[in-house]
């Protein structure tokens, strides 16, 4: 099983400001790697897959890069609605596997 | 509109079963892999189980091997997931997804709860 590390678990950060999510397999996943966004209450919603390409309305702010074993999550200038847990998942081996989520909370 | 809505969630004993439902709308089933994932709460996000359009390929995480069994019904439309052997830490809302890859379409959810 492909392990998915997050880093950091928490991360603050002012309205505005850049924030930079990681994610790191333990093997290499090539660039079959997604993103997605959970708040409370919700469904998850996918932001980012094929490691770089947003998913359908996912606003230009959310930019991922990466591939083989190091990824990236940019969300370039937050917005309050951004707040929120953020998880990695590859789709190269099975089982399917997440990481541990990321929260972005506000400083 | 792709619609996902799971049912079948509820309270159950240690060692006992339950079995959830996840009924498809809004595409056509039959074309697409299709997903469990559950979060503990508190917890992340966990792949439990797919299973293949037809039905022929089907993969689940360690932790329910043996235990869970995914299937589905592609002229009802639906996704289905047997749990048996619960434990406490299967305590979680188990959440149906359309694809085997990255997960565009979810339900809403239904809470699983294994408690004596």
């Amino acid at each position: 099983e492909i392990v998915m590390t997050q880093s950091p678990a928490t991360l603050s950060v002012s309205p505005g400001e850049r924030a930079t999510l990681s994610c790191r397999a333990s093997q290499s996943v090539n660039s079959n790697l997604a993103w997605y966004q959970l708040k409370p209450g919700q469904a998850p919603r996918l932001l980012i897959y094929g490691a770089s390409t947003r998913a359908t309305d996912i606003p230009a702010r959310f930019s991922g890069s990466g591939s083989g074993t190091e990824f990236t999550l940019t969300i370039s200038s937050l917005q309050s609605e951004d707040f929120a847990l953020y998880y990695c998942q590859q789709y190269n081996n099975w089982p399917r596997t997440f990481g541990q989520g990321t929260k972005v909370e506000i400083k | 509109e792709v619609q996902l809505v799971e049912s079948g969630g509820g309270l159950v004993q240690p060692g006992g079963s339950l079995r959830l439902s996840c009924a498809a709308s809004g595409f056509t089933f039959s074309n697409y892999w299709m997903t469990w994932v559950r979060q503990a709460p508190g917890k992340g996000l966990e792949w439990v189980a797919n299973i293949k359009q037809d039905g022929s390929e089907r993969y689940y995480v360690d932790s329910v091997k043996g235990r869970f069994t995914i299937s589905r019904d592609n002229i009802k439309n639906s996704l289905y997931l047997q749990m048996n052997s619960l434990r406490a830490e299967d305590t979680a809302v188990y959440y149906c997804a359309r694809g085997g890859q990255q997960l565009v379409h979810w339900g809403q959810g239904t809470l699983v709860t294994v408690s004596s």
